[in-house]
This record gives structure tokens, C-alpha cells and sequence, in this order.
């Protein structure tokens, strides 16, 4: 199957401090990434999807101005979260798929962000 | 809205035991429906993919069925190994909406050797 990469895979940084996700195709166009939030023992929850070259859809309380999505290529998207705090601590998954909309969507391993 | 959710929750079975895992799902019109494995700490790894159009998926012991008009899946393992304890992920992707997917919350698999 396709390869999604995300960097980094942990990150560590300090209460009110930005932190950029990487989410890549590396051997297919991504025409669109979702970005998923997991909490500890719970379940993926979607975040936003992203299109390329425009602008990222939002779930239902989930902050655009703290998460911002950039998806500037098919092959690129990423995750900025602003001002860090501890309670944005969790497990981030992006996952993209192709051009179909019955493409099957392929998951990146995830990046594990601590915010003290 | 498209609801997921997974029975048991939780699951603990002797060595060599077959097993099902049930996945139910509220909207019928769904693009496929993938089950996953995570294992603690680590990302999403794809078992079974299942398209709208289709019945059932095989891989090695494990098979999945599809009844969109029941709004039901499920996941079966032969011969269970303490190598498949993990979480396992049922996933819906939606026909509308963006074509979102929607996760249920897990049934945690613990096999005992």
C-alpha cells in the first residue's frame, strides 16, 4: 500500500510554544489529509480535512485558529498547533488519500506531542 | 450522523481461541469500512479493507463481513495468539459529507498464552 510519513514522531516542548506537524505522501497524490486527535485509551477523533491548495474544514468544536492546516501540495500537509498547552498533550494521526473519493485512505504512524 | 460503535470493549481469551469482534454502524451509505490494529503507544496498522460493494475481505486468520443494510461488520480471528493482543479499530468512510471516516472506540484484545 501507499506510504504516509509524519514528522516528527515525538515532540516535547514547553507551555505557550508553537509546535508544525509534517504529514507526507511519499508515493502517491494526496488530493486531500484528515488529521485525527487520540487521547489515552480513546479513540481516533477527526480534526479537520485538508484539500489541496485550499482551505482546511474544521469538525465541530475544534479551534482553526489554534490548529492551523496548511495542505500546499499533494504530497505535503501540515499541523501548527499555536500556543501550545498541556492540554493539547495527545496523539496526532494525519491519513491522506488520492484523487478518487473511493480511494482507500492510508495512515501515517502518528506523532506523539507532550506540552509541560 | 454516522455513529461507530464496537462490542465488547474489552476482550480477554486463552491462546488458540477463535474470536469475534463486532462493529455496528448507524448510516448505510458508507464508502468501505477498514478494521485496523494499534498496537499501545503506536500508530494505525491496516488489516482488512472492505468496499461498499462488497461482502466480506480475508487475510491469513483473519475475515471480515460487511452487511450494509444491518449496519454490520465483523471481525473474525482463528486460532488467537498473545501476538494479536492489541486495540482493534473499526473505521466507516462516510458516502457524504466529505467522505470523513469515522472511528468506533476500540475493543482492547488481550490473548493469554
Amino acid at each position: 500500500g501507499a506510504v504516509v510519513s509524519q514528522h516528527p514522531s515525538w515532540v516535547i516542548c514547553k507551555s505557550g510554544t508553537s509546535v508544525k506537524i509534517e504529514c507526507r505522501s511519499l508515493d502517491f497524490q494526496a488530493t486531500t489529509m484528515f488529521w485525527y486527535r487520540q487521547f489515552p485509551k480513546q479513540s481516533l477523533m477527526l480534526m479537520a480535512t485538508s484539500n489541496e491548495g485550499s482551505k482546511a474544514t474544521y469538525e465541530q468544536g475544534v479551534e482553526k485558529d489554534k490548529f492551523l492546516i496548511n495542505h500546499a501540495s499533494l504530497t505535503l500537509s501540515t499541523l501548527t498547533v499555536t500556543s501550545a498547552h498541556p492540554e493539547d498533550s495527545s496523539f496526532y494521526i494525519c491519513s491522506a488519500s488520492g484523487p478518487s473519493s473511493y480511494n482507500e485512505q492510508f495512515f501515517g504512524p502518528g506523532t506523539r506531542l507532550t506540552v509541560l | 450522523k454516522q455513529e461507530v460503535t464496537q462490542i465488547p470493549a474489552a476482550l480477554s481469551v486463552p491462546e488458540g481461541e477463535n474470536l469475534v469482534l463486532n462493529c455496528s454502524f448507524t448510516d448505510s451509505a458508507i464508502y468501505n469500512l477498514q478494521w485496523f490494529r494499534q498496537d499501545p503507544g503506536k500508530g494505525l496498522t491496516s488489516l482488512l479493507l472492505i468496499q461498499s460493494s462488497q461482502r466480506e475481505q480475508t487475510s491469513g486468520r483473519l475475515n471480515a463481513s460487511l452487511d450494509k443494510s444491518s449496519g454490520r461488520s465483523t471481525l473474525y480471528i482463528a486460532a488467537s495468539q498473545p501476538g494479536d493482543s492489541a486495540t482493534y479499530l473499526c473505521a466507516v468512510r462516510r458516502r457524504s459529507g466529505g467522505f470523513k471516516t469515522i472511528f468506533g472506540a476500540g475493543t482492547r484484545l488481550f490473548v493469554k498464552a
